[in-house]
């Protein structure tokens, strides 16, 4: 059974904190993805990885970084915090090749005050 | 860009009805299209793709390359079937795809 384990259900940071959300997969999937989904604008990719320390932009990067420093492991990082990126963050892992399915984790509801 | 557009928020119907999500998308190469939902407190989760041309659920969905739409459907609603609906488009650029999902849809299917 596919496992996408983000480290945090809810957090709670102070605007200019620096974030760290962790997402771990243990099934050897190349390709890792983080995206935050809002009502209304549906889920917006951030930032991908399809091998360790490899990264590429999605449609939303600034404000975040990525870290991939093993296979298993990706990390979203707010460098400072603010309240526009109060959200709900999914982390999703794939394996490569064409049509596979994405396994997302439970999700992380970032509340930034 | 938008490249998948899902052009209702929400979508209500009847149990027994049937049901069109609709979706829409721009890409100039092959696509690879799939549709994802999110129940109630779950993660989100693959329906279906439409390489597979498979019965989900009772969920099917056309790839039609003419009118670049991949709408969902089934002919008898059930109360089960309430949930978020993604459309979602695998792009290659670069060494490797991305995934890119539409906004979603939300289905609401009323006793």
């Amino acid at each position: 059974d596919v496992k996408v384990t983000q480290s945090s259900r809810y957090l709670v940071k102070r605007t200019g904190e620096k974030v760290f959300l962790e997402c771990v997969q243990d099934m050897d999937h190349e390709n890792m993805f983080w995206y935050r989904q809002d009502p209304g604008l549906g889920l917006r990719l951030i930032y991908f990885s399809y091998d360790v320390k490899m990264k590429e932009k999605g449609d939303i990067p600034e404000g975040y970084s990525v870290s991939r420093e093993k296979k298993e492991r990706f990390s979203l990082i707010l460098e400072s915090a603010s309240t526009n990126q109060t959200s709900m963050y999914l982390c999703a892992s794939t394996p490569p090749g064409a049509n596979t399915e994405a396994f997302f984790g439970q999700g992380t509801r970032l509340t930034v005050v | 860009a938008q490249r998948v557009t899902q052009p209702e928020k929400l979508l209500s119907v009847f149990k027994g009805a049937p049901v069109e999500l609709k979706c829409n998308y721009s890409y100039s190469g092959s696509p690879e299209l799939f549709w994802y939902v999110q129940y109630s407190r779950q993660r989100l989760q693959l329906l279906l793709r439409h390489i597979s041309r498979e019965s989900i659920k009772g969920f099917t969905a056309d790839l039609n390359k003419g009118e670049t739409s991949f709408h969902l459907k089934k002919p008898f609603a059930q109360e089960e079937d309430s949930a978020m609906y993604y459309c979602a488009l695998t792009l290659y650029g670069g060494s490797q795809g991305n995934l890119i999902f539409g906004k979603g849809t939300k289905l609401s299917v009323k006793p």
